[in-house]
């Protein structure tokens, strides 16, 4: 299996909903990713969790909050999101960093709309 | 922190022809050059990558060169077919951080 999960893959929310975003890899990745990416812009990180601890915060704002539960899975907490958070939400993972073991693989991203 | 700038922002070649992708970066830590290639409504996916110890390296129709002295590193694509034509993007970086170019849309004309 080398595939990156992502549910839900579209979500519509309005300003006032918590939602979440949810992501699931089985290929033993010890480090996961969130990425934002607008229409026709390239990713960009947000978090980047290693051996399930919060490594990378890009200065995100806190209405977005990461979790890891475990090593496959991560998750994405949404509340009080503004419409310019509108964009394709993109999970990934790599085996560690990348500098040692190479690719990034990405899921196929949830694209949420905030109304 | 690690900017990325790639050129063209838009590229038609004819099916056949050859087709390069530039980036330069700023960073001089940065260690690893991945391509990632994403169609409409797809996930990137990774088509080549290099890493600062090598000079060139080679797959198939994809090829990059990296020249750490000057900061740049380039995507060539020879033969090109019309299953090519997608977003590319380049990226620098090291362990856990990518910095992204902004995209360079790549149309085969059949």
């Amino acid at each position: 299996d080398t595939e990156v999960t992502q549910t839900p893959k579209h979500l519509v929310m309005g300003m006032t909903n918590k939602k979440s975003l949810k992501c699931e890899q089985h290929m033993g990745h010890r480090a996961m990713y969130w990425y934002k990416q607008k229409a026709k812009k390239p990713p960009e990180l947000m978090f980047v969790y290693s051996y399930e601890k919060l490594s990378i915060n890009e200065s995100v704002p806190s209405r977005f909050s990461p979790e890891c539960p475990n090593s496959s899975l991560l998750n994405l907490h949404l509340h009080a999101l503004q419409p310019e958070d509108s964009a394709l939400y993109l999970c990934a993972s790599s085996q560690e960093g990348q500098q040692n073991t190479g690719e990034l693989f990405f899921g196929e991203g949830s694209r949420l709309t905030v109304l | 922190g690690e900017n990325v700038e790639q050129h063209p922002s838009t590229l038609s070649v004819q099916e056949g022809d050859s087709a390069v992708i530039k980036c330069t970066y700023s960073d001089s830590a940065s260690n690893y050059f991945p391509w990632y290639k994403q169609e409409l409504g797809k996930r990137p996916q990774l088509i080549i990558d290099i890493r600062s110890n090598v000079g060139e390296k080679k797959d198939q129709r994809i090829a990059v060169t990296l020249n750490k002295t000057a900061k740049h590193f380039s995507l060539h694509i020879t033969e090109t077919q019309p299953e090519d034509s997608a977003v590319y993007f380049c990226a620098a970086g090291n362990d856990y951080k990518l910095s992204f170019g902004a995209g360079t849309t790549v149309t085969v004309r059949a």
